[in-house]
């Protein structure tokens, strides 16, 4: 079975740092892009980052661009979110979700998320 | 304010047939970018619906089906059941935004 476990939330103050941590089991995690989305409380979804299968290719969305860093150890199956300078906005559920093997078309599956507060 | 378009909510009875639509541009769903939908039930984490615009995962019941013309896709929903009430997200590529976009989400509320 597929299973995304995220782990690293929590409480940080505004201009702190987190790091993300993705857990994957069930398929070959080095032959897949992989993705972080978001969503801030009552809110939709929004699309964070992307990383490739060997790390060579990274997007990000603008709102964290120089903040944040997409990266992954495939000999450790985990996924990672670097999060710097955060702020009250970055405020959401953070969710792993597992892309294609050419690319990132859809996002399937998701781990059951974890929670990052922005916040004095 | 999202880049695709949904219905903030819809609603219908056991049995009956809703339809969700998704509403883009010429930067994502206009320039032929495909469509896919998701299913979150309270509290939990988003599901792949539909991907492709109208291919179903396995597992996913026949009663969910996606169909796409021009620049607005829709995903239906027959047969409704209790168990359908939750948000559904469509989500695309953006070409402009060089960015993968969502919809702002469509609360289905079963009556």
């Amino acid at each position: 079975e597929v299973q995304l476990v995220e782990s690293g939330g929590g409480l940080v103050q505004p201009g702190g740092s987190l790091r993300l941590s993705c857990a994957a089991s069930g398929f070959t995690f080095s032959t897949y892009w992989m993705s972080w989305v978001r969503q801030a409380p009552g809110k939709g979804l929004e699309w964070v980052a992307n990383i490739k299968k060997d790390g060579s290719e990274k997007d990000y969305v603008d709102s964290v661009k120089g903040r944040f860093t997409i990266s992954r150890d495939n000999a450790k199956n985990t996924l990672y979110l670097q999060m710097n300078s955060l702020k009250a906005e970055d405020t959401a559920v953070y969710y792993c979700a597992r892309g294609y093997v050419n690319g990132v078309p859809w996002f399937d599956p998701w781990g059951q998320g974890t929670l990052v507060t922005v916040s004095s | 304010q999202s880049v695709l378009t949904q219905p903030p909510s819809v609603s219908g009875a056991p049995g009956q047939r809703v339809t969700i639509s998704c509403t883009g541009s010429s930067s994502n769903i206009g320039a032929g970018y495909d469509v896919h939908w998701y299913q979150q039930l309270p509290g939990t984490a988003p599901k792949l619906l539909i991907y492709g615009n109208s291919n179903r995962p396995s597992g996913v019941p026949d009663r969910f089906s996606g169909s796409r013309s021009d620049t607005s896709p829709s995903l239906a929903i027959t047969g409704l059941q209790a168990e359908d009430e939750a948000d559904y997200y469509c989500q695309s590529y953006d070409s402009g935004l060089s960015a993968w976009v969502f919809g702002g989400g469509t609360k289905l509320t079963v009556l």
